[in-house]
């Protein structure tokens, strides 16, 4: 089946570690997305990517990388420059288009704690 | 002032109530619209697309005011499983000009649905 996949589910980090949280799909999605959300939060943008080696920063960037080598394939690290990672992310992806609507599929997320 | 502002409620409303949503953009380059839903602790997962023509898929009706900038979802007969955040997604035009490419999600609507 087509999909988005987040792994792992949860995720528990110590402080000062890095860590890298995955996101792959299968549905030819050529735009992807990190978003973050704390309890009772709407969704904030972290980056997001239109093309394969190419990604831009969202509103909230300080603090995590990202790289796009393929197209199915779109992992957050969250450095220990985020000083308050501890959060529930989101990968989504989509086909960009001009003058169509196209929708966005998510992964599962990944709740990720810093003990 | 925020790209994308919903007022986040809780609305509370009996069985079998109408119960109306509205959402406001910024940017009048957006280029598609989106209703989700998500549920607590889950990712969000699509509600409907919102057309110019307006568009109605059982219950749930959808309106696009591009001249004022606002979205509107209107559920009809709610029922108790209707209760969760309703999401207002925009999604703008291809980078380029004033455009991101961003998707961009409101805060969310809390819809409580009592007995």
């Amino acid at each position: 089946d087509g999909g988005i996949t987040q792994s792992p589910k949860y995720l528990f980090r110590k402080e000062g570690q890095n860590v890298t949280l995955s996101c792959e799909q299968n549905l030819n999605h050529d735009a992807m997305y990190w978003y973050r959300q704390d309890p009772g939060q709407g969704l904030r943008l972290i980056y997001y990517s239109q093309i394969v080696n190419d990604f831009q920063k969202g509103d909230i960037a300080e603090g995590y990388s990202v790289s796009r080598e393929k197209k199915e394939s779109f992992p957050l690290t969250v450095t220990s420059a985020q000083k308050n990672p501890t959060a529930f992310y989101l990968c989504a992806s989509s086909i960009p288009g001009q003058g169509v609507v196209r929708t966005a599929f998510f992964g599962q997320g990944t709740r990720l704690t810093v003990v | 002032r925020k790209e994308v502002e919903q007022d986040p409620g809780p609305f509370n409303v009996p069985e079998g109530a109408t119960v109306a949503f509205n959402c406001t953009y910024s940017n009048s380059a957006s280029q598609s619209f989106f209703w989700y839903r998500q549920d607590c602790r889950k990712e969000p997962k699509l509600l409907m697309s919102v057309y110019s023509s307006g568009n109605e898929d059982g219950r749930f009706t959808a309106q696009l005011n591009r001249a004022s900038q606002y979205i509107s979802l209107l559920i009809r007969d709610s029922k108790l499983s209707d209760s969760a955040t309703y999401l207002c997604v925009v999604k703008e035009g291809p980078i380029g000009s004033s455009n991101t490419g961003k998707l961009i999600f409101g805060q969310g609507t809390t819809l409580q649905v009592k007995p």
